[in-house]
């Protein structure tokens, strides 16, 4: 079974620019969750989403937002970038996305912001 | 407020010696569940181990064992006999009901091991 997949795997933006990353789960889950890894602040949760609809944000500003499609793949859009932004952006997946099940991740984007 | 501690930033250890990653969780909920990852230089996370709240046998996987106690709330990671390839950032994760039952886990620091030849 293939894993998580994220594309693209690296990127370069300047300030004020917006990105959009997408991400493709483990066959048959249908949770996608987003985090952010940084030095200073470590993995942050960002969204999670499960039948296209957001079940859990947090605590980002508005800038960070996220989709996903009725495929289960899901895109987060970051607009007017900043450079603390620059980042380690994960994706997991999981079946049903509860509390109890094993979140699987995806090799990650990593997003430079100059 | 859910948090979770990792107070060991790096720890660097000679081949085959026997390390341990400490890991100490705050919760208000008395259902949750918590998970070690390994993040190798390449940067995805790997999937090592879960335990809910109401097991606390500790459990063995080849040279890696991990004891969980709830006296102290903490969960320990030990590796036994270390090896080159265990060198990589190690995070300890917690996921609660109360945060909503769904996919949220709240990471430690993470704990960077160097094993070294």
């Amino acid at each position: 079974k293939a894993g998580v997949t994220q594309t693209p795997r690296y990127l370069i933006k300047t300030r004020g620019q917006q990105v959009t990353l997408s991400c493709s789960p483990i066959s048959g889950h249908r949770s996608v969750s987003w985090y952010q890894q940084t030095p200073g602040q470590g993995l942050q949760f960002l969204f999670e989403y499960f039948s296209e609809t957001q079940r859990n944000k947090g605590n980002f500003p508005g800038r960070f937002s996220g989709r996903q499609f009725s495929n289960s793949r899901s895109e987060m859009n970051v607009s007017t970038l900043e450079l603390g932004d620059s980042a380690l952006y994960l994706c997991a997946s999981s079946f049903g996305g509860s509390v109890e099940e094993t979140q699987y991740f995806g090799p990650g984007t990593r997003l430079l912001v100059l | 407020a859910q948090k979770v501690t990792q107070a060991q930033t790096e720890i660097s250890v000679v081949e085959k010696e026997d390390v341990t990653l400490d890991c100490v969780y705050e919760t208000r909920d008395t259902t949750y569940y918590l998970f070690w990852y390994k993040q190798p230089p390449s940067g995805e996370l790997v999937f090592l181990i879960r335990r809910n709240s109401f097991d606390e046998q500790n459990e063995i996987s080849g040279r890696y064992s991990w004891n969980f106690q709830k006296s102290t709330s903490s969960f320990n990671f030990t590796i036994t006999a270390s090896q080159v390839v265990d060198s990589a950032v190690y995070f300890c994760a917690l996921s609660e009901l109360l945060s909503g039952n769904t996919g949220k886990l709240i990471f430690g620091q993470g704990t960077t091991l160097q094993v070294k030849p």
